[in-house]
């Protein structure tokens, strides 16, 4: 199993670009979650879903969107780059909200 | 909602020594306590949980205790290794449906050779 990936690796965007952030999961998980990491900092819930065609807000939605149409999809939404999301952003799954949160490699998101 | 703090923020320890991480959490419904573990320019993983009809788990050198009275848990690592040596995220799920948890903002831990 891949486990969970995300693409791309690295990105540059220039303010009010728009752009999408892919992740998927091969271990039929029904719960996927995106989070920010911003230098030296925590990790800030962004969206989660519960399972296919459910989402809902974290601690940080704004500027953000998601979808969830199938189980292994859940890409995010960048919408009008600011370089406030200036970010590494991690996505990641498990099988309930209540169990082990397997991470993907992150994508590091520079807005200039 | 969900606030979970963390203290300290840095932590220094010599090879050997123990290392104490503690958390408070503000949702007296919260259930589910899980400890991450991030290495320099990696992906956070999972090192230990704990639910809340649990006092104190352990795997290996590392424990957890949990105190729901006071709203808090605690991570120890005995016997520190270099590779130990990481920031350490612990979480809280939320109330009402515990679909996710609420991380803290974490603990640099430097284990000195």
């Amino acid at each position: 199993n891949a486990g969970v990936t995300q693409t791309p690796k690295f990105r540059i965007l220039k303010i009010g670009q728009s752009m999408t952030l892919q992740c998927t999961q091969d271990m039929n998980h029904n719960y996927m979650y995106w989070y920010r990491q911003d230098p030296g900092m925590g990790l800030k819930l962004i969206y989660y879903s519960v399972g296919a065609g459910i989402t809902d807000k974290g601690e940080v939605p704004n500027g953000y969107n998601v979808s969830r149409s199938t189980t292994e999809d859940f890409p995010l939404r960048l919408e009008l780059a600011a370089p406030s999301q200036t970010s590494v952003y991690f996505c990641a799954s498990s099988w309930w909200g209540t169990n082990e949160q397997f991470f993907g490699p992150g994508t590091r998101l520079t807005v200039l | 909602g969900e606030n979970v703090e963390q203290h300290p923020s840095t932590l220094s320890v010599q090879e050997g020594d123990s290392a104490v991480i503690k958390c408070t959490y503000s949702d007296s419904a919260s259930n589910y306590f899980p400890w991450y573990k991030q290495e320099l320019g990696k992906r956070p993983q999972l090192i230990i949980d704990i639910r809340s009809n649990v006092g104190e788990k352990k795997d290996q050198r590392i424990a957890v205790t949990l105190n729901k009275t006071a709203k808090h848990f605690s991570l120890h690592i005995t016997e520190t290794q270099p590779e130990d040596s990481a920031v350490y995220f612990c979480a809280a799920s939320m109330s009402p449906s515990y679909d996710k948890v609420i991380f803290g903002p974490g603990t640099s831990l430097s284990v000195i050779p």
